[in-house]
This record gives structure tokens, C-alpha cells and sequence, in this order.
């Protein structure tokens, strides 16, 4: 198994563009979801999604868009890049919500200008 | 929401010295995991502990549920074992929300 795979590893864009974090996981979790990770900060979760078809908003969702088509893949989109949304952004996944141990993929540097 | 305290902030020790870093939580909670965030960024699966106790090598942890507490142990400690450990917890009915602690950052010396 790979695991949780995201790509690209670093990416700078700048101010109004846009672009897609890809996240895939093969161990067939049904609960993905996605973090920013800022400097002296912990996690914060942006979007998630307990199945194909199903996603919701986590703490810092504006600027952000998310959909699951598949049980396998789970894009974040920004829009319009903004200089706030520079960080690491990290997607995880798990069997299934509340008792299951999350795994998380590598993450994705990101820089805006 | 539950509030997530680990402490202390920063830690730094010589190689072999041993050390315990601790996590408060605000409410009860049915997921409980450590993780290390290496140097390179990774985020790596120490423990996945609601509650008890595991171990795993050098490392091992307890949960006090009861009292909304869990306590990560490294013992006889190595320079690979620098960088930061988060602790993260989902609350009942919050679905699979981790909330993420500010994290522990150790610098182990040679």
C-alpha cells in the first residue's frame, strides 16, 4: 500500500490563481479530509468527507472547495489564491469517523505571492 | 470545542536522557493519537490511544480518560527522535475532527 499520497510536494502561485492539491489513498478509507498547517500552529481542518459524494466544512473552509467523487480521491481547490493561504496542507484518511486512527499524507508546501 | 493543552512548549535534551510531555484535553473524547512531525515535515503515527496504555520501542504512552489527560514517554532518548509531537483528539459526535495541540518541540543534542 501507499498510503496517503499528495501532490505536487511544493507549489508557488501567485495572487488570483488557481490551483488543485491532489490527495489519493488506497487502503479504502471512507473518511478523508483536509489540513493547513501554519508556523507555531497546529492543524486546522479546511474541509472533510465521510463517503463519495459527501463533504463538509471544517474550521477554515472560505477560499477552499472540495469534492469526492471517488472513495479513492479527494482534490482541494483554491479558487483565487490570496497570500493567507500560504502554508503546508496535509490530507488524511481513515476506515471511518470518531474511533478510527487517521493517517496522513506527506504534504504539500504552498506559497502564494 | 474541546481545547487541546500539551506542554511544555519546547524540551531540549542531551541523547540518552528520558523525558515525559503531556496532553490535556477540555472533554471527554473517543479518539486520542501522538504523532511526530520530523524534521523534513512528515507527519508520523506514534499512538493511537483513547485511553490505556502501549508501547512501542522506546516510546510509550497512557491515556487517563477519566481525567482528560495522556502522557507520552521517550525514554533513553536518540537525535532522531527531534522535532515536534502533536497530540490530537476527536470529541464524541465531532465525526473525525482531530483538534490538534500547539505541539511539544524537542531538540535532542548529541
Amino acid at each position: 500500500n501507499a498510503g496517503v499520497t499528495q501532490t505536487p510536494k511544493f507549489q508557488v502561485l501567485k495572487t488570483g490563481q488557481s490551483m488543485t492539491l491532489q490527495c489519493a489513498q488506497d487502503m479504502n478509507h471512507e473518511y478523508m479530509s483536509w489540513y493547513r498547517q501554519d508556523p507555531g500552529m497546529g492543524l486546522r481542518l479546511i474541509h472533510y468527507s465521510v463517503g463519495a459524494g459527501i463533504t463538509d466544512q471544517g474550521e477554515v473552509p472560505n477560499g477552499y472547495n472540495v469534492s469526492r467523487s471517488t472513495t479513492e480521491d479527494f482534490p482541494l481547490r483554491l479558487l483565487s489564491a490570496a497570500p493567507s493561504q500560504t502554508s503546508v496542507y496535509f490530507c488524511a484518511s481513515s476506515y471511518g469517523t470518531g474511533t478510527y486512527e487517521q493517517y496522513f499524507g506527506p504534504g504539500t508546501r504552498l506559497t502564494v505571492t | 470545542g474541546i481545547q487541546v493543552e500539551q506542554s511544555p512548549p519546547d524540551l531540549i535534551l542531551q541523547e540518552g536522557a528520558n523525558s515525559t510531555l503531556r496532553c490535556n484535553f477540555s472533554d471527554s473524547v473517543n479518539n486520542l493519537q501522538w504523532f511526530h512531525q520530523n524534521p523534513w515535515g512528515q507527519l508520523i503515527n506514534l499512538f493511537y490511544i483513547p485511553s490505556g496504555t502501549k508501547q512501542n520501542g522506546r516510546l510509550s504512552a497512557t491515556t487517563v480518560a477519566t481525567e482528560r489527560y495522556s502522557l507520552l514517554y521517550i525514554s533513553s532518548s536518540q537525535t532522531t527522535d527531534s522535532g515536534v509531537y502533536f497530540c490530537a483528539v476527536v470529541g464524541y459526535n465531532q465525526g473525525g475532527k482531530l483538534i490538534f495541540g500547539q505541539g511539544t518541540e524537542l531538540s535532542v543534542k548529541p
